[in-house]
């Protein structure tokens, strides 16, 4: 089955660490995406990426970086510089990025810093 | 800057009574509109979206949504609740690009 899949499901880190979280799609979609989830405030885009070896700011992305070395793949690492990691992280991807076209979700990881 | 709100933050509705979740968007040009839904600790399922054509538009698991531009809103609703349908639904407004922007979620309990 075709499908987003990001890992681990929970997270926790102690704060001043690093930690990259996964996503992996095999819908052979170009485009791919990260967002933040904190309750009461819906979902922000931090970083997207529209084609491999090629990814651009969102609206949050200080304390955040990523790759894009794989069609398949868009890593998030949550850098010690992000002051309040502990959050929900989504991963979505979609066709492309020309016009509008559906972005499809993964089922997100829950980091906490402890 | 194109902007979604959604004014209700928790809903409470009876099992086999309507529901209508409010969504209003601020954009200058024609919008494309989607609901999406997220059960807890999951991720976003695609409800239903808005490109252009019939304003009425029928999604998934019985809900609709109508466009209405005079009042840039694009109101979600369902005729029937069933308690499966508890869960937060957000709506989210796009250009036309690929920056998706979403309201801060409507919270939906339903009530035996």
């Amino acid at each position: 089955d075709g499908g987003i899949t990001q890992s681990p499901k929970y997270l926790f880190r102690k704060e001043g660490q690093n930690v990259t979280l996964s996503c992996e799609q095999n819908l052979n979609h170009d485009a791919m995406y990260w967002y933040r989830q904190d309750p009461g405030q819906g979902l922000r885009l931090i970083y997207y990426s529209q084609i491999v070896n090629d990814f651009q700011k969102g609206d949050i992305a200080e304390g955040y970086s990523v790759s894009r070395e794989k069609k398949e793949s868009f890593p998030l690492t949550v850098t010690s510089a992000q002051k309040n990691p502990t959050a929900f992280y989504l991963c979505a991807s979609s066709i492309d990025t020309t016009r509008f076209n559906e972005q499809f979700f993964g089922p997100g990881t829950r980091l906490t810093v402890l | 800057a194109q902007s979604v709100t959604q004014p209700d933050i928790h809903i409470t509705v009876s099992e086999g009574a309507s529901l209508e979740l409010r969504c209003n968007y601020s954009y200058g040009a024609t919008p494309y509109l989607f609901w999406y839904v997220q059960s807890p600790g999951q991720g976003l399922q695609l409800l239903l979206k808005y490109f252009s054509g019939d304003t009425l538009v029928q999604g998934i698991k019985g809900f609709e949504a109508e466009f209405k531009r005079s009042q840039s809103s694009f109101n979600l609703r369902k005729p029937s609740v069933h308690w499966s349908d508890a869960a937060e639904y957000f709506c989210a407004v796009t250009t036309g690009f690929q920056k998706l922007v979403f309201g801060t979620g409507t919270r939906l309990l339903v009530s035996p």
